[in-house]
């Protein structure tokens, strides 16, 4: 049961453009959703991260969008850059879990 | 460097061997996670250590993966009879107390190849 639907698979943006990725959870009980980025041969790094008692948060170029009520919260990437191309996870925790449950990822490529 | 490291970075074993992988976390980090990550999809968890006690463990782990975090400092992963199906990049995660689950750090992981 794969309980973090993550779309699209992949995105290509001009530079310049705005990315958008999405993300849609089933678990009501969770309680905080992090952003991650990840380079070829790294580890995830946490990018951003909202709990649900805020619709937004934006960090620099990116913004966290949340949709409590359709249980849905995407990330926007505002004047994408080359250096931001890389593979973004959606995550989701809480229930009392120390666990996250990861999206499939989407594969974002910033193209000149 | 004062962020998670893990040895070795890549691992090749034959089917059946046993492999033992190591973390060591950030050193004021008391929360520790392991988890797996195959091509295309996100990291699965695996384990969760606070201090040297293990407090959550995936139900579908199989019990052929064992793990321990002797004295609440560095952490080792171990598979036994390893299967192809194990290939992976095993990561490993630290985080603070007190600090929200989702705030990791996560190491550059281990990337295993059963042949």
């Amino acid at each position: 049961q794969q309980q973090v639907k993550q779309s699209p698979q992949s995105l290509i943006v001009q530079k310049g453009g705005i990315s958008i990725i999405n993300c849609a959870y089933e678990n009501t009980a969770f309680d905080y959703f992090p952003w991650y980025q990840q380079f070829p041969g790294k580890g995830p790094a946490l990018l951003i991260a909202i709990r649900p008692d805020v619709s937004e948060k934006k960090e620099g170029r990116f913004t966290i969008s949340f949709n409590k009520s359709a249980k849905q919260f995407s990330l926007h990437i505002m004047d994408s850059q080359p250096g931001d191309s890389a593979t973004y996870f959606c995550a989701a925790t809480g229930a009392g879990s120390y666990q996250l449950t990861f999206g499939k990822g989407t594969k974002l490529s910033v193209i000149p | 460097d004062t962020g998670v490291s893990q040895d070795p970075r890549h691992k090749i074993t034959k089917r059946g061997q046993n492999v033992t992988f190591r973390c060591d976390p950030i050193s004021e980090h008391n929360r520790l996670y392991w988890y797996r990550q195959t091509l295309g999809q996100g990291p699965e968890f695996l384990t969760y250590f606070q201090n040297e006690a293990q407090l959550e463990k995936s139900r579908l782990l199989s019990d052929r993966f064992s793990a321990e975090r002797p004295k609440g400092s560095f952490s080792t992963l171990e598979i036994q009879r390893t299967e192809q199906g194990d290939s992976a990049m095993y990561l490993c995660a630290s985080s603070a107390p007190f600090r929200s689950t989702g705030g990791y750090t996560f190491g550059s992981g281990t990337r295993l190849t059963v042949v």
